[in-house]
């Protein structure tokens, strides 16, 4: 069975940063693609994030480029989003996600990022 | 940035009933088009790829079809766990993909 289990999730100031993890199993992590999609409590979905395999490809979002940093380690089978600057808008549940051929496949059950002061 | 439109944003209908909804393209995506399914509570869960091909697991009665810039996703006969938000999403030119607003298909 495929699963993703994200962490990381929680209360941050405007400015603030956060970590988010993401721990994959039953797949070969170190093959996959991986990107991380957003949403807002009661909204839709918007995609955040990408990395390909051996970190060779990164792509972001205007929202948070320059501000949000993916990584991955193949060992721990993991995938992260480092999150600087956060800002009020930044607030929503947060989903890693596998990708493969552009789409995403399998996903985590999503943490939660709030923003305020 | 390809912008996707769903239609319409709600669909009110009865168990039993035929689905159809509708995502637009801003520009021709081939057929790089992808629909999930949401549940409240719930991540997403893919439903179709490559416009029309259903993901493993997805029961026959969704079906996927369009090309270019105009798609359509069909429930033949719904049933009750059909009841959710479904979303679009390109992968034709990207990064950014992006996503359609979601239609909301609820329980008349």
């Amino acid at each position: 069975e495929v699963k993703l289990v994200e962490s990381g999730g929680g209360l941050a100031q405007p400015g603030g940063s956060l970590r988010l993890s993401c721990e994959v199993s039953g797949l070969t992590f170190s093959t996959s693609e991986m990107n991380w999609v957003r949403q807002i409590p009661g909204k839709g979905l918007e995609w955040i994030s990408y990395i390909n395999v051996r970190d060779t490809g990164l792509h972001y979002a205007d929202s948070v480029k320059g501000r949000f940093t993916i990584s991955r380690d193949d060992a721990r089978r993991s995938l992260y989003l480092q999150m600087n600057t956060l800002r009020v808008e930044d607030t929503a549940i947060y989903y890693c996600a596998t990708f493969f051929g552009g789409y995403s496949v399998f996903w985590g059950h999503g943490t939660l990022v709030t923003v305020s002061s | 940035e390809i912008i996707m439109t769903q239609s319409p944003a709600t669909l009110s209908l009865s168990p039993g009933e035929r689905a159809t909804l509708s995502c637009r393209a801003s520009q021709s995506i081939t057929i790089n088009l992808a629909w999930y399914q949401q549940k409240p509570g719930q991540a997403p869960r893919l439903l179709i790829y490559g416009a029309s091909i259903r993901a493993t697991g997805v029961p026959a009665r969704f079906s996927g079809s369009g090309s270019g810039t105009e798609f359509t996703l069909t429930i033949s006969s719904l049933q009750s766990e059909d009841f959710a938000v479904y979303y679009c999403q390109q992968h034709h030119s990207w990064p950014p993909l992006t996503f359609g607003g979601g239609t909301k298909v609820e329980i008349k």
